[in-house]
């Protein structure tokens, strides 16, 4: 299995900063890689897919960058709405796999 | 738009089976571009994807579970579900179901049910 992993695990930010979410693959996944957010008893929701593409309705305050083992989430100008748990995901190959998540918080 | 919903116990005693329906609607199960995903998430383990199905019947599940789960899909009620056999309190999650779209390659989880808790405890 290809594994993933985010750092930090936790991030604390003021509204208004620039935030950045590093994931990293164990071994190429090429640009298939997406990024969620999800907050507290909601399921989660595609932000980008294919390393940078954005969904459809997702403020362009978040960007998404990256290719082979190294991808980054960033946020332009974090929002109230924004602080909520992240979380990367790669499907290059079987089994799709997800990194252990980095919450944003309020400092 | 296209919405999906799990039902099913919330309940399970170890070593019994564990079975969830998706309920999609809005749209159709038997989209040629779609697949019908379960995923779960733990405190501990956080989010695992379980396998999926496509509306032709194919199935891929993730070989951790492959022993033990189990897809179908009913396409005139167009819903799919999970089977999970011999349940153990490692198997306590939030089960979401989840489409993934497919055009070449896949794309992300792009649409989310709301998740169901299931416990397994006797």
């Amino acid at each position: 299995d290809i594994h993933m992993t985010q750092s930090p695990s936790t991030l604390a930010a003021s509204v208004g900063d620039r935030v950045s979410i590093t994931c990293r693959a164990s071994q190429s996944i090429s640009s298939w890689l997406a990024w969620y957010q999800q907050k507290p008893g909601r399921a989660p929701k595609l932000l980008i897919d294919k390393a940078s593409s954005l969904q459809s309705g997702v403020p362009s305050r978040f960007s998404g960058s990256g290719s082979e083992t190294e991808f980054t989430l960033t946020i332009s100008s974090l929002q109230p709405d924004d602080f909520a748990t992240y979380y990367c995901q790669h499907y290059n190959s079987y089994p799709w796999t997800f990194g252990q998540g980095t919450k944003v918080e309020i400092k | 738009q296209v919405q999906l919903q799990e039902s099913g116990p919330g309940l399970v005693k170890p070593s019994e089976t564990l079975s969830l329906t998706c309920t999609v609607s809005g749209g159709s199960i038997s989209s040629g571009t779609s697949y019908w995903n379960w995923i779960r998430q733990t405190p501990g383990k956080g989010l695992e994807w379980i396998g999926y199905i496509f509306y032709i019947g194919d199935t891929n599940y993730n070989f951790s579970l492959r022993s033990r789960v189990r897809m179908s899909m009913d396409r005139s009620q167009n819903r799919f579900s999970l089977r999970l056999s011999s349940v153990t309190t490692a198997d306590t999650a939030v089960y979401f179901c989840a489409r993934q779209q497919k055009s070449g390659w896949f794309d992300g989880f792009d649409l989310w049910g709301q998740g169901i808790m299931v416990t397994v405890s006797s």
